[in-house]
């Protein structure tokens, strides 16, 4: 089941911007996990981290896993409009034999 | 194309009938995990298998099961279905003690119950 909370739900954004989500935990997390997943396709991955303060950029996008081990932060900097879509966040404890996702967080870019 | 080959794409169907989504994980892969996603919600986690075997059960009505065979491949089966079953159904494999790296996903079953 989702045991991540994750903010906002969504988001309109300007093309250009810089935008900031992130996903939280009662729980402490060994992975973080982040997903995009576009209309009508499966979520893809995007960046996985897994030391506790470690920042991780895939182009314009940078994930942070909190030093708390109980929450995640994305980054998208300089938006565009082929950001649009749903991202997920996921985590995975020791011994779990699957992944606890987020609610997910809908991103829609005004031109 | 992600490796993980979900058919049908769509499905349209009438209440009260039931329907087999196939899924065949990624190569090498031997968890599937079943979700199912309605419109503007997140991914429900429905069942997971490893090797054959069911591992994880989730939020699965009982009218739902599933299987996995000893080629992998997996079938999600739905019946007595209902309009609020229509959904997309995404299914995801993971290899042997790799679940912190991440599924991989396919590209879903749209199921539409009229």
């Amino acid at each position: 089941g989702q045991q991540l909370n994750q903010s906002p739900q969504s988001m309109f954004i300007q093309e250009g911007e810089d935008v900031s989500m992130n996903c939280t935990s009662s729980s402490i997390f060994n992975t973080w996990l982040w997903y995009k997943q576009d209309p009508g396709e499966g979520p893809v991955l995007l960046i996985a981290l897994y030391k506790a303060g470690e920042l991780t950029s895939n182009g314009r996008l940078t994930a942070q896993f909190g030093i708390t081990r109980k929450d995640s932060f994305l980054n998208i900097s300089a938006s565009i409009p082929s950001d649009v879509g749903i991202y997920f966040c996921a985590g995975h404890r020791s011994n779990d034999y699957k992944l606890s996702f987020g609610a997910g967080t809908t991103v829609t870019v005004r031109a | 194309d992600s490796g993980v080959t979900q058919t049908p794409k769509h499905l349209i169907t009438a209440t009260g009938q039931r329907v087999t989504l196939r899924c065949s994980p990624r190569s090498g892969d031997l968890s599937v995990y079943w979700y199912q996603q309605s419109l503007d919600q997140g991914l429900q986690f429905l069942i997971q298998y490893y090797n054959g075997e069911e591992r994880a059960k989730g939020n699965i009505l009982e009218r739902f099961s599933a299987q996995q065979f000893p080629d992998l491949h997996s079938e999600l089966n739905l019946s007595s279905l209902e309009l609020g079953d229509s959904a997309l159904y995404f299914c995801a494999s993971s290899a042997v003690g790799t679940v912190d790296y991440g599924y991989t996903f396919g590209s879903g079953t749209r199921l539409t119950v009229v």
